[in-house]
């Protein structure tokens, strides 16, 4: 069975310091990975994905993330945080052993908190 | 990029009445879409996938009579909280587009609030 696991709840970090936030899968077939963020009562945005290729993805507004297949890992990373960073973080994949569903598997989210 | 609108944002209601919640993509067809509900401080929690023109696939656990869903067209869903009560306050999100190796995009979410 597909599964994502988000191990922090909540990650404090200094504004212009590096920030990662942390995720890792499960799947029987490939992994197709996403980021999402999620502003307060807002619906989740796009960050960036992992389909296929260059282990290092670049994604929007600064950040990007490493897809490590031997740790089963697709860690999210920034070099310099943002106070306006600050928000709830999903980590999700598809499986394309799962057929035609383009269902997404969420991660249980980690709060970014970053401090001025 | 693409859009989904969610309508309405926020709606507070009696108990015992019903609350349609409107997902529309407004610049691309959607032949699925999909409806999550989120507690506060939690996860995304899948509750159906809208099918356009057929009836909708429901996870396990959520009551198909209680929460309807239409996809009546290729860029609108509805979701119908019947005889909604204090525990179906929650915030519900919608989602459309996207395959298999293609993000899906999001509404802004709907507050319900059950008095």
């Amino acid at each position: 069975a597909q599964s994502v696991a988000q191990p922090e709840d909540q990650v404090n970090v200094a504004e212009g310091n590096p920030l990662t936030v942390k995720c890792t899968y499960s799947v029987s077939g490939n992994p197709y990975l996403f980021w999402y963020v999620q502003y307060p009562n807002r619906g989740l945005q796009f960050l960036l994905k992992y389909i296929t290729g260059d282990n290092l993805v670049k994604g929007s507004y600064g950040f990007e993330a490493e897809f490590n297949k031997s740790q089963t890992s697709f860690h999210l990373k920034k070099p310099s945080a943002l106070v306006s960073d600050s928000a709830l973080y999903f980590c999700a994949v598809r499986d394309d052993a799962s057929g035609a569903t383009n269902k997404l598997i969420f991660g249980t989210g980690t709060l970014l908190a970053v401090q001025p | 990029g693409a859009v989904v609108s969610q309508h309405p944002s926020w709606v507070i209601c009696k108990s015992g009445t019903s609350v349609k919640i409107e997902c529309r993509s407004l610049d691309f067809q959607a032949t699925t879409m999909f409806w999550y509900r989120q507690f506060p401080k939690q996860s995304l929690m899948l509750m159906a996938t809208s099918n356009e023109g057929s009836k909708a696939t429901y996870e396990q656990g959520v009551e198909k009579d209680k929460f309807l869903i239409n996809h009546a067209s290729l860029t609108l869903s509805t979701l119908t909280v019947t005889s909604a009560h204090p525990e179906d306050s929650s915030f519900y999100i919608c989602s459309a587009g996207g395959t298999v190796n293609q993000p899906q995009h999001f509404g802004d979410g709907t507050r319900l609030s059950i008095l």
